[in-house]
């Protein structure tokens, strides 16, 4: 199948900086990235839709100054997280489809952040 | 609007034993239907998928049937493995790059 990888894997800094995540598709071209939020034993929450080119698409709730998300290339999806505070501390998972395809999401490894 | 129901967990179960994880749905169109797996610490991956009604998605034992007239996607296993205990997420894919997935159902078989 694709393959998605996500970098850092896991990443710790103080309150106040800023992180950013990286996502790539490694041997296909996503116009659409996806990512999300998921906490201690909970389900995915979906934050934000990354279009290619294009400004993302943030879901309801999610603040789009606090989760910058970059799609500068069909490969290449970022998510910075800004002045980051504790409540910040997640797993962040991205996710990619293949177009064409019958419709699964291809998901990279996931990043945990912990903001001290 | 679509939705997916999965059974919350968590589910402990013993080497060997029969495991089923209901997961039901609703949705406009013609959706396709997925179960995913996370292992700790990891990212999901695509245990199986069915895209349309009747299909039954297989994969290391897993099975789930797309189940159009009582709106399910159940996964079962005739006999689970310590290996499996992992988060299992029942997911549905629609038009338009939408994905909706179940809250997860925790896995534990203890040898």
């Amino acid at each position: 199948g694709a393959v998605v990888s996500q970098h850092p894997s896991w990443v710790i800094c103080k309150s106040g900086t800023s992180v950013k995540i990286e996502c790539r598709s490694l041997d296909f071209q996503a116009t659409t990235m996806f990512w999300y939020r998921q906490f201690p034993k909970q389900s995915l929450m979906l934050m934000a839709t990354s279009n290619e080119g294009s400004k993302a698409t943030y879901e309801q709730g999610v603040e789009k100054d606090k989760f910058l998300i970059n799609h500068a290339s069909l490969t290449l999806s970022t998510l910075t997280v800004t002045s980051a505070h504790p409540e910040d501390s997640s797993f962040y998972i991205c996710s990619a489809r293949v177009e064409g395809n019958t419709g699964e999401l291809f998901f990279g490894e996931g990043s945990r952040l912990t903001v001290l | 609007g679509n939705s997916v129901t999965q059974m919350e967990g968590p589910v402990t179960l013993s080497e060997e034993a029969f495991l089923t994880i209901n997961c039901t749905y609703t949705a406009t169109g013609y959706p396709s239907l997925f179960w995913y797996v996370q292992y700790p610490g990891e990212g999901l991956q695509l245990l199986l998928k069915a895209t349309k009604a009747d299909d039954k998605g297989s994969n290391k034992g897993f099975e789930a049937t797309y189940r159009k007239e009582t709106t399910s996607f159940h996964l079962e296993k005739g006999s689970v493995q310590v290996s499996d205990s992992a988060v299992y997420f029942c997911a549905l894919g629609s038009t338009g790059n939408q994905f909706y997935f179940g809250t997860g159902t925790s896995l534990t078989v203890i040898p």
